[in-house]
């Protein structure tokens, strides 16, 4: 079975700066998709970025962009010119997918990374 | 375009008692997932939908059901009510499993 590991529970950053969330995940299949998504007090989770396992270019959307290191296991969360509006829970998640890139299965998540960004 | 919408928001049971949730998914959309969220155990799949029938379930008792309708909308039902099922119930729509859109959720506690 998958796992999906966040080891920091929490985080913060001053306005403006770089933070960088980490996940490691474990799955022996070879297709899959990662993602990063953000939880703010208003509950709502919010897709942040899509990384696709058979790519090895990592995405990128605005400030946000990750580390995909698929040997490793490893995708990690760049937040750039951090903003007021990013203090949320961040979680990690995964799903495997078949080779025509339809997912399947269920979401598993890590248990998240509180990240606070201060004025 | 709308997004996923959850009802109710918030809902207070007593234990024994039964509840349903609702979820409406994003137009188009036919997969429909549901995931439990409390502060100890994270984010649980529950179960997953594609036109009305349930293609994947996850580890929780028999008193945890769902369906799908034909027009996608889902609903979970959880029958006697204990002080543990209290959480965030969260669902997602899904076009072609390729990205996942949640809804705002709906807070269950039971008392």
């Amino acid at each position: 079975a998958q796992t999906v590991t966040q080891s920091q529970p929490e985080m913060s950053v001053q306005e403006a700066e770089t933070v960088t969330l980490s996940c490691t995940y474990d799955t022996s299949e070879n297709n899959y998709y990662l993602f990063w998504y953000k939880q703010p007090p208003s509950r709502q989770m919010i897709l942040v970025i899509r990384q696709e396992a058979y790519k090895q270019q990592n995405a990128t959307e605005n400030r946000f962009s990750v580390n995909f290191q698929k040997a490793a296991k490893s995708f990690s969360l760049k937040i750039s010119d951090s903003q007021l509006g990013d203090t949320a829970m961040y979680f990690c998640a995964f799903i495997h997918s078949n080779a025509g890139g339809t997912s399947y299965g269920k979401l598993t998540f890590g248990q998240g990374t509180i990240l606070t960004v201060h004025p | 375009k709308a997004g996923v919408t959850q009802t109710p928001r918030y809902l207070i049971k007593t234990r024994g008692q039964q509840v349903t949730l609702s979820c409406s998914p994003i137009s188009g959309h036919r997969s429909v997932s549901w995931y439990q969220q409390t502060p100890g155990q994270g984010l649980q799949f529950l179960f997953e939908y594609f036109s009305e029938t349930q293609r994947n379930k996850g580890n929780f008792p028999g008193r945890f059901s769902g369906r799908q309708f034909s027009n996608s909308r889902s609903e979970m039902n959880v029958s006697t009510l204990e002080l543990g099922d209290s959480a965030l119930y969260l669902c997602a729509s899904s076009l072609a499993g390729r990205g996942y859109t949640f809804g705002s959720g709906t807070r269950l506690t039971v008392v």
